[in-house]
């Protein structure tokens, strides 16, 4: 079965610093894989996802995350931490369901990020 | 497109009473998913459908819970009768399974905060 992982429950960063927040696959086949952002009282948003293509994936509010294959992991980044970047942060798998044909996400269970000013 | 739209935002009930949470897709998209989200369990799928047929309604806790589609456009969950521990935050997701520029994201609302007394 297709899972992540998500080794950190919280991360503090100082801002203007890099952040990482981590996220290890196990799936069979290739990986879809997800991030997004949930702020406090506010559904989940879609950050950025992998399909194929280019290892290192760019999206909103300057995120990028890096596919690495050998590692199994999908590693959200973000150069320059500001305050505002303070949430929870869940990464996603995509399981496709052979008997129906169709896919649900997985999700891992969340890595609270704390941006210190 | 607004989205996807949750209603009521809030809802506080009393033990035993039913419960009716209100979800309208994105158009267009063909996947609906049920989640339910605390503290202590986390991200749990409840419950997704497809075309409108449920398709995994593994994660639905007990026969309390149950869940609609009708149509394209709307979705029901129903807890009958409720119980202090139904206690929760209940988001809707949509997402297309159709080649395209968003294609497989999930898109969530708002959230229904939950409160059973």
């Amino acid at each position: 079965a297709q899972s992540v992982a998500q080794p950190e429950d919280q991360v503090n960063v100082a801002e203007g610093n890099p952040l990482t927040v981590k996220c290890t696959y196990s799936v069979s086949g290739n990986p879809y894989l997800f991030w997004y952002v949930q702020y406090p009282n506010r559904g989940l948003q879609f950050l950025l996802k992998y399909i194929t293509g280019d290892n290192l994936v760019k999206g909103s509010y300057g995120f990028e995350a890096e596919f690495n294959k050998s590692q199994t992991s999908f590693h959200l980044k973000k150069p320059s931490a500001l305050v505002s970047d303070s949430a929870l942060y869940f990464c996603a798998v995509r399981d496709m369901v052979a008997t129906s044909g169709t896919y649900k996400y997985i999700f891992g269970t969340g890595t609270r990020l704390k941006v210190l000013a | 497109d607004a989205g996807v739209i949750q209603s009521p935002r809030h809802e506080v009930t009393e033990m035993g009473q039913e419960v009716t949470l209100r979800c309208k897709p994105i158009s267009g998209h063909d996947y609906l998913f049920w989640y339910r989200q605390t503290m202590m369990r986390g991200l749990e799928l409840l419950i997704y459908f497809n075309n409108n047929v449920p398709i995994d309604d593994s994660g639905m806790p007990e026969d309390r819970f149950s869940a609609k589609m009708p149509n394209a456009s709307f979705s029901t969950l129903k807890i009958q009768p409720s119980e202090p521990r139904d206690s929760a935050v209940y988001f809707c997701a949509s997402s297309s399974g159709l080649a395209g520029v968003s294609y497989n994201e999930q898109f969530f609302g708002p959230g229904t905060r939950l409160t059973v007394l």
